[in-house]
């Protein structure tokens, strides 16, 4: 399983554009890209999943580049509600994993007024 | 949206006494769950994958004997800490695989339940 690297910690402010990058140098062929998201006390929301280029929802954009050793979790416009801890995770949905997700430290997004 | 559902949401329980979690998928069928724990201001870790109708799969480091998962249908996978020590304390969260799609959102989790041991 791809290993992750995210920044521990980002400040923002409401109505700003936050940008979270994650680092994955060794991803594999099969592997997508999975951002989620949770709040203190709760399970994992998904947010957003891609394989290579831009991926847009009604909540966020995720960008990966041509080498996709990193990509870049775009919410436009935060929040106060947007203040959560977002985890990066690579791997493969549906064939090597089935499911089984390996978090790492995740990035925990404050949203200031 | 599927959901998955987990019960109790919080529970205390004496130290020595044993104590269940469930986690159930309400409206598709989950062939394979999970158990994650997670401490305060710490990520998710695995504990274990919850294969339905075979013996569960324990990551390295978890106690199976301590950690006992039963699978016995497609919606239902129950989490019981046995012998509980005040260090088993912690959030316990669950996540089913919906089957039969290919994508993220295949993976949903559980709210998670509050386990105190006193």
């Amino acid at each position: 399983l791809a290993k992750t690297t995210q920044p521990i910690s980002m400040d923002s402010y409401e109505g700003q554009e936050v940008n979270i990058t994650c680092s994955h140098n060794n991803i594999a062929t099969n592997d997508y890209i999975t951002w989620y998201q949770q709040f203190p006390s709760q399970g994992p929301r998904f947010i957003i999943q891609g394989y290579k280029t831009k991926v847009t929802n009604e909540v966020a954009s995720l960008f990966i580049p041509a080498d996709r050793k990193s990509s870049t979790l775009s919410l436009p416009r935060v929040s106060l509600s947007d203040t959560a801890v977002y985890y990066c995770l690579v791997g493969d949905p549906e064939y090597n994993q089935g499911g089984k997700l390996i978090f790492g430290q995740g990035t925990e997004l404050s949203v200031k007024p | 949206g599927a959901v998955v559902s987990q019960h109790p949401s919080w529970v205390i329980c004496k130290s020595g006494t044993s104590v269940k979690i469930e986690c159930r998928s309400l409206d598709f069928q989950a062939t394979t769950m999970f158990w994650y724990r997670q401490f305060p201001k710490q990520s998710l870790m695995l504990m274990a994958t919850s294969n339905e109708g075979s013996k569960a799969t324990y990551e390295q480091g978890v106690e199976k004997d301590k950690f006992l998962i039963n699978h016995a249908s497609l919606t239902l996978s129950t989490l019981t800490v046995t012998s509980a020590h005040p260090e088993d304390s912690s959030f316990y969260i669950c996540s089913a695989r919906r089957t039969g799609t290919r994508s993220g959102n295949t993976i949903y989790f559980g709210e998670g339940s509050w386990l105190t041991v006193v």
